[in-house]
């Protein structure tokens, strides 16, 4: 069984168009996290959600919608496609606990976007 | 926010020998975590090690929080070991992991 999975695992795609990229957790975890891999597989957060709740948004351009239906889902909405949203992006959960202590961050297999 | 750093950048290695790697933090963290990033993109958990030391099979992990450093451990390298080695640390209770620029493994056989 996947811990954290992601799909499509492969996206390509015309500059302008809009996709979604889904993840889902069977962990249990109360907190997911979106993270982009650049092309020097620099690896930066991008949002992350507790209960549905966002907690962290980075300086993310407003194309990037995330959307959580449940605590088990967060999912990747990019509108307006440009060249530079190629990368990997990975959907990661863990359980944060009391005090905000987070605990290991167990990360899905990416879904590697390619922009023409 | 933080500043993570890792050393060295890159590394060989013949099959069989010990490395270790390093991981600065700018700043003290909760939450410190080591990954390998397999040849197929992979992030695979190592360890979660905000402080002390830990093992698991060929690889250990020590943390020292007071110094604000980490240290990875492989021996007997094998070419499975290959990959980017990340670490990551939290250091404002939010779950938002910092991470390093990575170590470039390459073990030949």
């Amino acid at each position: 069984d996947t811990a954290v999975s992601q799909t499509p695992k492969y996206l390509v795609t015309q500059m302008g168009n809009d996709k979604s990229i889904k993840c889902e957790q069977n962990l249990g975890h109360d907190t997911m996290y979106w993270y982009k891999q650049d092309s020097k597989k620099f690896l930066k957060i991008m949002f992350s959600y507790n209960n549905k709740e966002l907690i962290i948004n980075e300086t993310v351009p407003n194309r990037f919608s995330p959307k959580s239906p449940d605590k088990a889902h967060l999912n990747l909405h990019i509108n307006s496609l440009e060249l530079g949203d190629s990368a990997v992006y990975f959907c990661a959960s863990s359980q944060v606990l009391a005090g905000g202590h987070g605990e290991t961050q167990y990360f899905g297999p990416g879904t590697r976007l390619l922009v023409l | 926010g933080i500043q993570v750093e890792q050393s060295p950048p890159d590394l060989i290695l013949q099959e069989g020998a010990n490395s270790t790697l390093r991981c600065n933090f700018s700043d003290s963290v909760n939450n410190l975590q080591w990954f390998h990033q397999n040849p197929w993109g992979q992030l695979i958990n190592l360890f979660y090690i905000p402080s002390g030391t830990k093992q698991n099979g060929r690889l250990s992990a020590t943390t020292v929080a007071t110094e604000r450093y980490s240290l990875l451990y492989i021996s007997s390298s094998q070419t499975t070991d290959s990959g980017v080695y990340f670490c990551a640390g939290d250091s404002s209770n939010t779950g938002k992991l910092i991470f390093g620029q990575g170590t470039t493994l390459q073990v030949k056989p």
